[in-house]
């Protein structure tokens, strides 16, 4: 249980295009996802929390108007990167929660994106 | 000081050798600790979560928490080379809904 997928696993994509990677999960309903950036060699950063039905929120020094989030349902969400550049590149990963008590996140596989 | 420290490795060990692996960490709100498995260009994989101070076991891995010295660890025995991946500990204040405060990762290399 618990799986959540993502895709494209990977794409490249020219730079001043829109990229679009959606965020699915496979045997559960996910009240809350959350999409991470990852640069080679570092951890995980929070980009945003996305809840259903409701607008992201977004962390400190993300741009919401770049990176556009819809969860428009429990089992999927979507992170759009739009006018990529090529330092948008990098690795995205969603998770998503259970939604129950004392319960983490569980991770998407990552979508590695290269903008040329 | 960073929220949470972990040395990035990498770590080198010979199979069968047990690992261990630790974290430091400053705020003291931190109720949830979790450790993930993550190999090269994938996702985290959820390894071990625990909750407050103690010890926890599954097969091969132990997770350890003191939250009186800010210390979490997560050993590993027989390792396999299997192993060889990158270990992230992670910690939150609350449930699965808040945000989670990762360390950079250690890097695991076991060699046959």
């Amino acid at each position: 249980g618990a799986v959540v997928s993502q895709h494209p696993s990977r794409v490249i994509c020219k730079s001043g295009t829109s990229v679009k990677i959606e965020c699915r999960s496979l045997d559960f309903q996910a009240t809350t996802m959350f999409w991470y950036r990852q640069f080679p060699k570092q951890s995980l950063m929070l980009m945003a929390t996305s809840n259903e039905g409701s607008k992201a929120t977004y962390e400190q020094g993300v741009e919401k108007d770049k990176f556009l989030i819809n969860h428009a349902s429990l089992t999927l969400s979507t992170l759009t990167v739009t006018s990529a550049h090529p330092e948008d590149s990098s690795f995205y990963i969603c998770s998503a929660s259970l939604g129950l008590a004392q319960e983490t996140q569980y991770f998407g596989p990552g979508t590695r994106l290269l903008v040329l | 000081q960073k929220e949470v420290e972990q040395d990035p490795g990498p770590l080198s060990v010979p199979e069968g050798a047990i690992v261990s692996l630790n974290c430091t960490y400053s705020n003291s709100a931190f109720q949830y600790f979790m450790w993930y498995r993550q190999y090269s260009r994938k996702g985290p994989e959820l390894l071990m979560y625990t909750y407050s101070s103690g010890n926890k076991e599954d097969g091969r891995f132990t997770a350890q928490v003191d939250k009186s010295s800010k210390y979490i660890s997560l050993f590993i025995r027989d390792s396999q080379p299997s192993d060889s991946a990158t270990y992230l500990c992670a910690m939150s204040s609350n449930s699965g809904y808040s945000t989670l405060t990762f360390g950079k990762g250690t890097m695991l290399l076991v060699s046959p």
